[in-house]
């Protein structure tokens, strides 16, 4: 089982819709979960911690389910400025190396 | 706002030479990453570094590669002998610790050919 699993889309969306992306990750003792985003051949960077409480920072909300293994993204009211790969990242097993998805890309469209 | 700086931002080596990446990681920062990633691939862990020794390494981080904190602000990567295999993107990294984020450079492109 892979350690973090997202959909690579490309999800294709018009300005001001709001989109979901989904991810699991197979290690339960993960404490440490994230959201970052990558635009083409550049670094990640981050876009959120994400907490079990849940998170939002403006557009964007986070939401984690440590029963199910499950981190979502959402984001509302899509702008041309979000399209970029969004890359859903979890803590190891050592507690230190973070492990990344493949990513999720998104193009928003005017 | 603080950041992680990287240099080179593209090295071409020949196969089998050595290549040194360079990293300042932020500075009130105690740990430190190199991460990869393979063109068309996902960003892979190699190595973390906290109190001047290796904390954790994943299987990619073979003989070939060695870290070091030469002085208070510099943390390198030295591949010892490229192969063509380890052309990728680079990416350094920098954070607190804990359950704190990483953050990262913006990648040293080195190209074996």
């Amino acid at each position: 089982r892979k350690e973090v699993e997202q959909d690579p889309g490309p999800f294709n969306v018009p300005e001001g819709a709001t989109v979901a992306f989904n991810c699991t990750y197979s290690n339960s003792a993960s404490q440490s979960f994230f959201w970052y985003r990558q635009d083409c051949r550049k670094e990640p960077k981050l876009l959120m911690s994400v907490y079990s409480s849940g998170n939002e920072d403006g557009r964007f909300t986070a939401q984690l389910n440590r029963a199910s293994q499950y981190i979502s993204l959402l984001i509302r009211d899509s702008k041309l400025s979000d399209s970029a790969t969004y890359l859903c990242v979890v803590n190891g097993q050592a507690g230190t190396a973070l492990i990344f998805g493949k990513g999720t890309t998104l193009s928003v469209s005017s | 706002e603080p950041e992680v700086t990287q240099t080179p931002s593209h090295q071409v080596t020949q196969m089998g030479q050595e290549v040194i990446l360079r990293c300042v990681p932020i500075s009130n920062h105690l740990y430190f990453y190199w991460y990869r990633q393979i063109l068309g691939q996902k960003v892979e862990f190699l190595v973390s570094f906290y109190n001047n020794e290796i904390s954790e390494k994943s299987e990619i981080f073979d003989d070939q590669f060695s870290v070091e904190r030469p002085d208070g602000s510099n943390f390198t990567l030295k591949i010892r002998s490229t192969k063509l295999e380890d052309s990728a993107m680079y990416f350094c990294a920098s954070g607190l610790g804990g359950n704190q984020p990483q953050h990262f450079g913006d990648g040293t492109r080195l190209s074996i050919l």
